[in-house]
């Protein structure tokens, strides 16, 4: 079936470091990919998409890139801020009317300063 | 514009006792989610619901758990009986379509049975 699969973590920096989180995924079709970011005593928000191969969701600094050929959509920031602190989830969804997300099982991120 | 809003935002009840979580979705959105949160299993889907309908519910653990729409600007999830396992973090979210529209969620609901 459709999987998500993240690096585990906890993911520890330093502020201003360089940030990758790893997402692969497993589905047929074409499914749009997510990043969602959940600060601490708060529901997930949604921090960037890609609908297709080759797009790049971005937002607050962050980046990734829908690769088909590698089935991968790792998240970036060139350089993280103590307030990035946060579980970050990759999530994909096949497009279909009446589907839900399919949620990878987060990656805990902390910066220091 | 209001968010996901969902009440009580912490429960604390005994084994064996009613729990009802309750949601409102953001207004317009036709799809509602139900999550359950744990270190454990991660985030889990329970069931959602399109214009009222439920959907997709084989994420329900047990008989125990049931969920409801009764109009398109409510909707619970009810515990009965509850026991301590079922100690987690619910989420609601609702989306103005499903597949490739985003979520919108709730803070969540943290609940323990002691």
């Amino acid at each position: 079936g459709d999987s998500v699969t993240q690096m585990e973590g906890p993911v520890t920096l330093s502020e201003e470091a360089f940030l990758t989180i790893n997402c692969t995924y497993t589905a047929t079709g074409y499914p749009s990919l997510f990043w969602y970011v959940q600060y601490p005593g708060e529901g997930l928000q949604l921090l960037l998409k890609a609908t297709k191969a080759d797009d790049k969701g971005s937002n607050k600094g962050f980046e990734a890139t829908y690769r088909k050929e590698t089935t991968s959509f790792h998240l970036e920031k060139g350089s993280v801020q103590v307030s990035d602190s946060a579980v970050y989830f990759c999530a994909l969804s096949k497009g279909q009317a009446g589907t839900a997300l399919i949620f990878g099982k987060g990656t805990t991120l902390s910066v220091s300063s | 514009d209001a968010g996901v809003i969902q009440s009580p935002r912490h429960e604390v009840t005994e084994m064996g006792q009613e729990v009802t979580l309750r949601c409102k979705p953001i207004s317009g959105h036709d799809y509602l989610f139900w999550y359950r949160q744990t270190m454990m299993r991660g985030l889990e889907l329970l069931i959602y619901f399109n214009n009222n309908v439920p959907i997709d519910d084989s994420g329900m653990p047990e008989d125990r758990f049931s969920a409801k729409m009764p109009n398109a600007s409510f909707s619970t999830l009810k515990i009965q009986p509850s026991e301590p396992r079922d100690s987690a973090v619910y989420f609601c979210a609702s989306s103005p379509g499903g597949g490739r529209q985003p979520q919108h969620f709730g803070d969540g609901t943290r609940l323990s049975i002691l």
